[in-house]
C-alpha cells in the first residue's frame, strides 16, 4: 500500500525567506500524481501545485517549486519570497493513475510566517 | 463558479446519537470524495461517488456510517450512532471525470463527540 510521510509537524519562516517542506512517499506503482495542498486557519483546502511522476520537468507556479526526485520518493515544496498570506497547513498528496481516484496525504506540516 | 460547500460548519453531539454532514459538490463535477481526518493525524479516504454509484468505499470505518448521494449531486454521511472516535473533522471534494483530475476541497465539518 502507498504512504505519504512529511517529517516536520511545523516550520518556520522569515517574511521574504525561502523554505523547503519535505514530502517522502512509498509506492510500487510507476504512474500516479503527487499534490501539494494548503489550508489556510478556518478555510478550505486549495491545490498549490501538482506533479506527474512521468514528467521529469518539476512543476513550478509563481513562487511556488518542487524537488520532485522519483527514485528517492521525494517531493519536497520549496515557497520563495514567502509572504504572511503563506501561513497555513500544507498537505503532500499521492493519487495513483490507474484504478481508484483516491488521495493518500501526509500528516500535514505547520508554516508559520514571521513577520 | 461556487466551490464545494459542506454543511453544518461545526457540529456537537453525544455519543449515541446521529449526526448527517451535507456536501455540496461543485456543479458539473462527476465524482464525490469523503475523507477524514482525525486530530493530528492524516487525512483519510472514506469512499468515492461517481455520480450517484458507489465506486469505492473502502475507507468507510464500519456500519454506523451511511453515504448517499441521491441524484448524483449533493451528498449526505450519516453516522448512526455516533462515538468518540468519530470526532474529527470531515472534507468533502469533487472533480471532474478527467485523467489529471484534481480534487477541491471543502471546507469541512468539524464533528466533536462527548
Amino acid at each position: 500500500a502507498q504512504t505519504v510521510t512529511q517529517s516536520q509537524p511545523e516550520m518556520s519562516v522569515q517574511e521574504a525567506e525561502t523554505v523547503t517542506l519535505s514530502c517522502t512517499y512509498d509506492t510500487s506503482e510507476s504512474d500516479y500524481y503527487l499534490f501539494w495542498y494548503k489550508q489556510p486557519p478556518s478555510r478550505q483546502m486549495i491545490l498549490v501545485i501538482r506533479q506527474e511522476a512521468y514528467k521529469q520537468q518539476n512543476a513550478t507556479e509563481n513562487r511556488f517549486s518542487v524537488n520532485f526526485q522519483k527514485a528517492a520518493k521525494s517531493f519536497s515544496l520549496k515557497i520563495s519570497d514567502s509572504q504572511l498570506g503563506d501561513a497555513a497547513m500544507y498537505f503532500c498528496a499521492y493519487r495513483s493513475v490507474p484504478g481508484t481516484y483516491k488521495y493518500i496525504f501526509g500528516t500535514g506540516t505547520r508554516l508559520k510566517v514571521l513577520a | 463558479e461556487a466551490g464545494v460547500t459542506q454543511f453544518p460548519s461545526h457540529s456537537v453531539i453525544e455519543k449515541g446519537q446521529t449526526v448527517t454532514l451535507r456536501c455540496d459538490p461543485i456543479s458539473g463535477h462527476d465524482n464525490l470524495y469523503w475523507y477524514r481526518r482525525v486530530m493530528g493525524k492524516e487525512i483519510k479516504f472514506l469512499l468515492h461517488f461517481v455520480k450517484e454509484s458507489k465506486q469505492d468505499e473502502s475507507g468507510m470505518p464500519n456500519n454506523r456510517f451511511l453515504a448517499e448521494r441521491t441524484g448524483g449531486t449533493y451528498s449526505t454521511l450519516k453516522v448512526q450512532p455516533a462515538e468518540l472516535e468519530d470526532s474529527g473533522v470531515y472534507f468533502c471534494a469533487s472533480s471532474q471525470w478527467d485523467r489529471g483530475e484534481t480534487q477541491y476541497f471543502g471546507p469541512g465539518t468539524r464533528l466533536l463527540v462527548l
